[in-house]
């Protein structure tokens, strides 16, 4: 079993839908969460970044955490076609000993906002 | 312009000829990390770097090497390139290495082993 499971679509949706984005992961260890977006033949950058449970809101964006289901999510208010892109999400724990270094990343899933 | 740079972009070659594919970064990231792309595996870390000189595996490592002898360049070696090494290759650099420092991605590299 991959230790971080991403549904990778295709999503597609309207402009101005709530797009929710989700992520299951079976290690307990992890505290760190990220979702990077991917756009069309470049690299990932990073969207947004939270630690252990709880929310996060950033703009029309909101990572949630819940550690108790191992269920991550990230939620897209108003969407746009701009936010046409591939979401990935990454996860890391503490870093001590030999996982230090390591991230681990879903498969990503795929979105395109149609007007 | 801060940025992580990979050559070549593109590169078509054939089983067995040694190749590198390199990375530069001017932000004076201590963290260095190789990924390869697939079509449904997602993104899986092949080898990363905390500082210069020290390296380790990430998830999928066969086949591959690199070397950390400066801070800014992180090369990624195929000694005997082999079909199923044909992906799109990402180096990204960071300040400090995860679980904290966002990581900054190159453009990316396709290679395709023939």
């Amino acid at each position: 079993q991959k230790e971080v499971e991403q549904d990778p679509g295709p999503l597609s949706v309207p402009e101005g839908a709530i797009v929710s984005l989700n992520c299951t992961y079976s290690n307990s260890a992890f505290q760190y969460f990220m979702w990077y977006r991917q756009y069309s033949r470049k690299g990932p950058e990073l969207l947004m970044y939270t630690y252990s449970s709880g929310n996060k809101e950033d703009g029309r964006f909101t990572a949630q955490v819940d550690k108790s289901s191992k269920y991550i999510s990230l939620f897209i208010r108003d969407s746009q076609p701009s936010d046409s892109a591939t979401y990935l999400c990454a996860m890391s724990d503490l870093g001590r000993g030999s996982t230090l270094g390591r991230l681990y990343f879903g498969r990503g899933t795929q979105l395109t906002v149609w007007p | 312009e801060a940025q992580v740079t990979q050559n070549p972009r593109y590169l078509i070659t054939v089983t067995g000829k040694k190749l590198t594919v390199t990375c530069s970064q001017n932000m004076n990231h201590e963290y260095m990390s190789w990924y390869r792309q697939d079509p449904g595996l997602g993104l899986r870390q092949i080898y990363y770097s905390m500082n210069v000189e020290v390296t380790d595996k990430g998830d999928v490592p066969e086949g591959y090497k690199v070397s950390r002898k400066e801070k800014r360049n992180f090369p990624l070696i195929l000694e005997s390139p082999s079909p199923n090494q044909t992906s799109l290759y990402f180096c990204a650099s960071s300040y400090t290495g995860p679980p904290a420092g966002e990581q900054y991605f190159g453009p990316g590299t396709r290679l395709t082993v023939t």
